[in-house]
């Protein structure tokens, strides 16, 4: 069975830093590109970013770009996040999801990180 | 990058049909789309790919009640026989030169 269990959200100050984990197990994690979406209070679903299989390509959302990065540990079947300079705008539910044939085919449970000071 | 469109809004009587529509922006008309459910409270879950064509292929333990259409840029998911369960928010989601976008989403209401 497909897990995704993230990790690492909370209450953090403007400007501070946060880094999520997504741990995978059920599937060979190293043969699937990974991604992070996330949802503000109330709102819809935002992508944020999405990693390659190996780790080698990565791509970012405009809104997150040159604040964030996406990498991945294939030893330890771990997708991550490391957000900075974050803003209040960034509060929201952070999603790991797995990408199946081009599609976002499964979804983990999210974590919440508060952006407030 | 692509844009789609969604109603803010549906409502149908439990036992009936429903459907959905995800419009794709001009350019895009050809996209191949995915729909997601999002039942209140909970992590969204995967529903279905749908090709520009109609075809549409769906995740695992999705109920056949869900089905997927195309017309041109419009993208539709049809659900019969709506059951409670079914009230909740969907989301349509495709990508583009390594952009990932995702409708705003139409929260459906079970009468």
């Amino acid at each position: 069975e497909v897990q995704l269990l993230e990790s690492g959200g909370g209450l953090v100050q403007p400007g501070g830093s946060l880094r999520l984990s997504c741990a995978a197990s059920g599937f060979t994690f190293s043969s699937y590109a990974m991604s992070w979406v996330r949802q503000a209070p109330g709102k819809g679903l935002e992508w944020v970013s999405t990693i390659g299989y190996t780790g080698a390509s990565t791509y970012y959302a405009d809104s997150v770009k040159g604040r964030f990065t996406i990498s991945r540990d294939n030893s330890k079947s771990t997708l991550y996040l490391q957000m900075n300079s974050l803003r209040a705008e960034d509060t929201a539910a952070y999603y790991c999801a797995k990408i199946i044939a081009a599609v976002t085919g499964y979804w983990g449970q999210g974590t919440l990180v508060t952006v407030s000071s | 990058q692509p844009v789609l469109t969604q109603s803010s809004s549906a409502s149908a009587s439990l036992g009936s049909s429903v459907k959905l529509t995800c419009t794709l922006s001009s350019g895009h008309s050809s996209n191949i789309i995915a729909w997601h459910q999002q039942q209140p409270g909970k992590a969204p879950r995967y529903l279905m790919k749908l090709e520009g064509s109609g075809s549409f292929s769906k995740g695992s333990g999705v109920p056949d009640r869900f089905s997927g259409s195309s017309s041109g840029a419009d993208r539709y998911l049809t659900i019969s026989n709506l059951q409670s369960e079914d009230e909740a928010d969907y989301y349509c989601e495709t990508w583009d030169s390594n952009t990932r976008v995702f409708g705003g989403g139409t929260k459906l209401t079970v009468l």
